[in-house]
Protein backbone atom coordinates (compact mmCIF):
# COMPACT_ATOMS: atom_id res chain seq x y z
CA UNK A 1 0.00 0.00 0.00
CA UNK A 2 1.11 3.27 -0.81
CA UNK A 3 1.43 5.68 2.21
CA UNK A 4 0.92 9.51 1.80
CA UNK A 5 2.33 11.43 4.51
CA UNK A 6 0.75 15.72 4.17
CA UNK A 7 2.58 17.95 6.32
CA UNK A 8 2.40 20.42 8.40
CA UNK A 9 -0.76 18.87 10.06
CA UNK A 10 -1.84 22.67 10.53
CA UNK A 11 -0.88 25.33 8.97
CA UNK A 12 -1.73 29.15 10.74
CA UNK A 13 -1.71 31.87 7.63
CA UNK A 14 -3.06 35.05 7.44
CA UNK A 15 -5.49 35.85 4.85
CA UNK A 16 -3.51 36.99 2.10
CA UNK A 17 -0.97 35.65 2.35
CA UNK A 18 0.61 32.46 0.43
CA UNK A 19 -0.22 28.82 1.60
CA UNK A 20 1.89 26.08 0.73
CA UNK A 21 1.29 22.27 2.00
CA UNK A 22 3.35 19.13 0.92
CA UNK A 23 1.92 16.12 0.19
CA UNK A 24 4.30 12.83 0.34
CA UNK A 25 3.99 9.18 -1.21
CA UNK A 26 6.28 6.63 0.00
CA UNK A 27 6.51 5.05 -3.26
CA UNK A 28 6.20 6.78 -6.78
CA UNK A 29 2.69 7.38 -7.87
CA UNK A 30 4.16 9.37 -11.12
CA UNK A 31 1.78 12.17 -11.68
CA UNK A 32 -1.24 10.16 -10.42
CA UNK A 33 -2.32 12.42 -7.39
CA UNK A 34 -5.42 14.24 -6.65
CA UNK A 35 -5.94 17.14 -4.29
CA UNK A 36 -9.44 17.86 -1.93
CA UNK A 37 -10.76 20.68 -0.10
CA UNK A 38 -13.17 19.74 2.61
CA UNK A 39 -14.83 22.24 5.27
CA UNK A 40 -16.47 21.56 7.89
CA UNK A 41 -20.19 19.41 7.20
CA UNK A 42 -19.13 19.41 3.88
CA UNK A 43 -18.31 16.80 1.60
CA UNK A 44 -15.08 16.62 -0.08
CA UNK A 45 -14.23 19.15 -2.69
CA UNK A 46 -11.96 17.95 -5.98
CA UNK A 47 -9.45 20.79 -6.16
CA UNK A 48 -6.45 19.38 -8.81
CA UNK A 49 -6.16 16.38 -10.75
CA UNK A 50 -3.25 14.75 -11.87
CA UNK A 51 -1.05 16.22 -9.78
CA UNK A 52 -1.25 19.74 -11.62
CA UNK A 53 -4.78 20.32 -13.81
CA UNK A 54 -7.48 22.79 -11.84
CA UNK A 55 -10.64 21.27 -11.51
CA UNK A 56 -13.35 22.98 -13.62
CA UNK A 57 -13.97 27.05 -11.93
CA UNK A 58 -11.34 26.52 -9.71
CA UNK A 59 -9.58 29.84 -9.05
CA UNK A 60 -6.09 30.90 -10.33
CA UNK A 61 -4.74 30.88 -6.88
CA UNK A 62 -4.74 27.21 -6.17
CA UNK A 63 -1.78 25.58 -8.09
CA UNK A 64 -0.80 21.88 -7.78
CA UNK A 65 3.13 20.41 -9.13
CA UNK A 66 5.20 17.59 -8.46
CA UNK A 67 5.27 14.10 -9.15
CA UNK A 68 7.21 10.86 -8.40
CA UNK A 69 6.94 11.09 -4.71
CA UNK A 70 6.61 14.72 -4.21
CA UNK A 71 3.89 16.82 -4.30
CA UNK A 72 3.09 20.59 -3.25
CA UNK A 73 -0.74 22.29 -3.19
CA UNK A 74 0.27 26.25 -3.10
CA UNK A 75 -2.53 28.72 -2.21
CA UNK A 76 -1.44 31.92 -3.70
CA UNK A 77 -3.54 34.60 -1.03
CA UNK A 78 -5.72 32.86 1.03
CA UNK A 79 -9.19 33.95 0.75
CA UNK A 80 -11.79 33.44 3.74
CA UNK A 81 -12.93 30.72 1.96
CA UNK A 82 -9.78 29.12 2.14
CA UNK A 83 -9.83 27.73 5.28
CA UNK A 84 -10.31 24.29 5.34
CA UNK A 85 -8.43 20.85 5.85
CA UNK A 86 -6.91 19.56 2.26
CA UNK A 87 -6.25 15.93 1.64
CA UNK A 88 -4.24 14.30 -1.16
CA UNK A 89 -4.99 11.28 -2.43
CA UNK A 90 -2.79 8.52 -5.12
CA UNK A 91 -4.51 6.90 -7.80
CA UNK A 92 -1.89 5.20 -9.14
CA UNK A 93 -1.95 2.01 -7.40
CA UNK A 94 -4.62 -0.38 -5.91
CA UNK A 95 -5.71 0.57 -2.61
CA UNK A 96 -6.33 4.16 -3.25
CA UNK A 97 -4.81 6.07 -0.26
CA UNK A 98 -5.52 9.61 0.98
CA UNK A 99 -3.02 11.59 3.15
CA UNK A 100 -4.44 12.11 6.74
CA UNK A 101 -4.90 15.79 6.06
CA UNK A 102 -3.69 19.65 6.58
CA UNK A 103 -5.93 21.70 8.28
CA UNK A 104 -5.14 25.62 7.13
CA UNK A 105 -6.42 27.69 10.30
CA UNK A 106 -6.85 31.72 10.35
CA UNK A 107 -3.64 33.19 11.83
CA UNK B 1 -25.64 19.70 -12.91
CA UNK B 2 -24.18 15.84 -11.67
CA UNK B 3 -25.63 14.50 -8.19
CA UNK B 4 -25.07 12.01 -5.88
CA UNK B 5 -27.73 10.99 -3.37
CA UNK B 6 -26.99 8.03 -0.93
CA UNK B 7 -29.21 6.42 1.63
CA UNK B 8 -29.34 3.64 3.66
CA UNK B 9 -27.22 3.96 6.55
CA UNK B 10 -28.31 3.88 10.11
CA UNK B 11 -27.70 1.68 13.47
CA UNK B 12 -26.67 -1.29 13.89
CA UNK B 13 -24.93 -3.91 15.77
CA UNK B 14 -22.06 -5.49 15.52
CA UNK B 15 -22.28 -8.39 12.80
CA UNK B 16 -24.75 -6.89 11.18
CA UNK B 17 -25.82 -5.79 7.90
CA UNK B 18 -26.21 -2.66 5.87
CA UNK B 19 -26.84 -2.06 2.29
CA UNK B 20 -25.89 1.74 0.93
CA UNK B 21 -27.24 3.36 -2.15
CA UNK B 22 -26.64 5.62 -3.90
CA UNK B 23 -28.57 7.75 -6.69
CA UNK B 24 -27.07 9.52 -9.97
CA UNK B 25 -28.67 11.99 -11.35
CA UNK B 26 -26.83 14.68 -14.08
CA UNK B 27 -24.32 12.21 -15.61
CA UNK B 28 -24.46 9.24 -18.00
CA UNK B 29 -23.76 7.02 -14.85
CA UNK B 30 -23.27 3.79 -17.02
CA UNK B 31 -19.72 5.31 -18.80
CA UNK B 32 -17.98 6.24 -15.11
CA UNK B 33 -16.49 4.43 -12.32
CA UNK B 34 -17.92 4.76 -9.01
CA UNK B 35 -16.47 4.55 -5.67
CA UNK B 36 -17.34 4.34 -1.67
CA UNK B 37 -15.10 6.50 0.68
CA UNK B 38 -15.71 6.80 4.56
CA UNK B 39 -15.01 8.86 7.27
CA UNK B 40 -15.00 7.93 11.15
CA UNK B 41 -16.01 10.77 12.66
CA UNK B 42 -13.13 13.23 13.27
CA UNK B 43 -10.79 11.32 11.09
CA UNK B 44 -9.64 12.09 7.38
CA UNK B 45 -11.11 10.53 4.14
CA UNK B 46 -10.43 6.45 3.42
CA UNK B 47 -11.21 4.73 0.21
CA UNK B 48 -13.33 1.68 0.59
CA UNK B 49 -13.95 0.44 -2.96
CA UNK B 50 -14.39 1.16 -6.74
CA UNK B 51 -16.54 -0.22 -9.42
CA UNK B 52 -15.79 -0.18 -13.44
CA UNK B 53 -18.26 1.05 -15.46
CA UNK B 54 -19.65 -2.61 -16.52
CA UNK B 55 -18.99 -3.65 -13.01
CA UNK B 56 -16.79 -6.59 -13.76
CA UNK B 57 -14.08 -5.02 -11.77
CA UNK B 58 -14.05 -4.29 -8.37
CA UNK B 59 -11.18 -3.11 -5.80
CA UNK B 60 -11.53 -2.78 -2.14
CA UNK B 61 -9.38 -1.87 0.88
CA UNK B 62 -8.00 -4.53 2.98
CA UNK B 63 -9.91 -3.70 5.78
CA UNK B 64 -13.58 -4.49 4.15
CA UNK B 65 -12.34 -7.16 1.54
CA UNK B 66 -14.93 -10.34 1.78
CA UNK B 67 -17.21 -8.61 3.92
CA UNK B 68 -18.24 -5.79 1.85
CA UNK B 69 -19.55 -5.63 -1.98
CA UNK B 70 -20.01 -2.78 -4.26
CA UNK B 71 -21.89 -3.41 -7.35
CA UNK B 72 -24.10 -0.90 -9.84
CA UNK B 73 -27.33 -0.75 -11.34
CA UNK B 74 -26.85 1.07 -14.68
CA UNK B 75 -30.56 0.78 -15.10
CA UNK B 76 -31.04 2.41 -12.32
CA UNK B 77 -28.59 4.78 -12.04
CA UNK B 78 -27.50 3.33 -8.75
CA UNK B 79 -24.64 2.09 -6.86
CA UNK B 80 -24.75 0.19 -3.71
CA UNK B 81 -22.02 -1.01 -0.73
CA UNK B 82 -23.62 -4.19 0.49
CA UNK B 83 -22.26 -4.34 4.19
CA UNK B 84 -21.92 -7.04 5.96
CA UNK B 85 -20.11 -8.66 8.93
CA UNK B 86 -19.75 -4.80 10.67
CA UNK B 87 -17.37 -3.86 13.00
CA UNK B 88 -17.09 -0.51 15.51
CA UNK B 89 -14.27 0.44 13.23
CA UNK B 90 -16.78 0.31 9.97
CA UNK B 91 -18.95 3.27 11.66
CA UNK B 92 -17.83 6.13 9.63
CA UNK B 93 -19.75 8.73 7.19
CA UNK B 94 -19.68 7.05 3.74
CA UNK B 95 -19.65 9.04 0.73
CA UNK B 96 -20.80 7.96 -2.75
CA UNK B 97 -17.89 9.59 -5.63
CA UNK B 98 -18.10 9.64 -9.41
CA UNK B 99 -14.49 8.86 -10.56
CA UNK B 100 -12.85 11.39 -13.05
CA UNK B 101 -12.43 9.59 -15.86
CA UNK B 102 -12.38 5.53 -16.25
CA UNK B 103 -8.67 7.09 -16.38
CA UNK B 104 -8.15 9.19 -13.74
CA UNK B 105 -8.76 7.47 -10.16
CA UNK B 106 -9.72 11.51 -9.06
CA UNK B 107 -13.06 12.11 -7.76
CA UNK B 108 -14.82 14.80 -8.93
CA UNK B 109 -18.41 14.55 -8.12
CA UNK B 110 -19.27 13.33 -4.30
CA UNK B 111 -22.84 12.96 -2.71
CA UNK B 112 -23.61 13.96 0.69
CA UNK B 113 -23.09 10.96 2.51
CA UNK B 114 -24.88 8.17 4.83
CA UNK B 115 -24.19 8.00 8.37
CA UNK B 116 -23.58 4.06 9.77
CA UNK B 117 -22.98 3.67 13.36
CA UNK B 118 -22.03 -0.10 14.29
CA UNK B 119 -23.02 0.09 18.53
CA UNK B 120 -24.33 -2.86 20.57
Amino acid sequence: EVVMTQSPATLSVSPGERATLSCRASQSVNSNLAWYQQKPGQAPRLLISAASTRATGLPARFGGSGSGTEFTLTISSLQSEDFAVYYCQQYNNWPRTFGQGTKVEIK
Amino acid sequence: EAQLLESGGGLVQPGGSLRLSCAASGFTFRSQAMSWVRQAPGKGLEWVSTIDISGGYTHYTASVEGRFTISRDNSKNTLYLQMNGLRAEDTALYYCAKDYSNYVGSMDVWGQGTRVAVTS
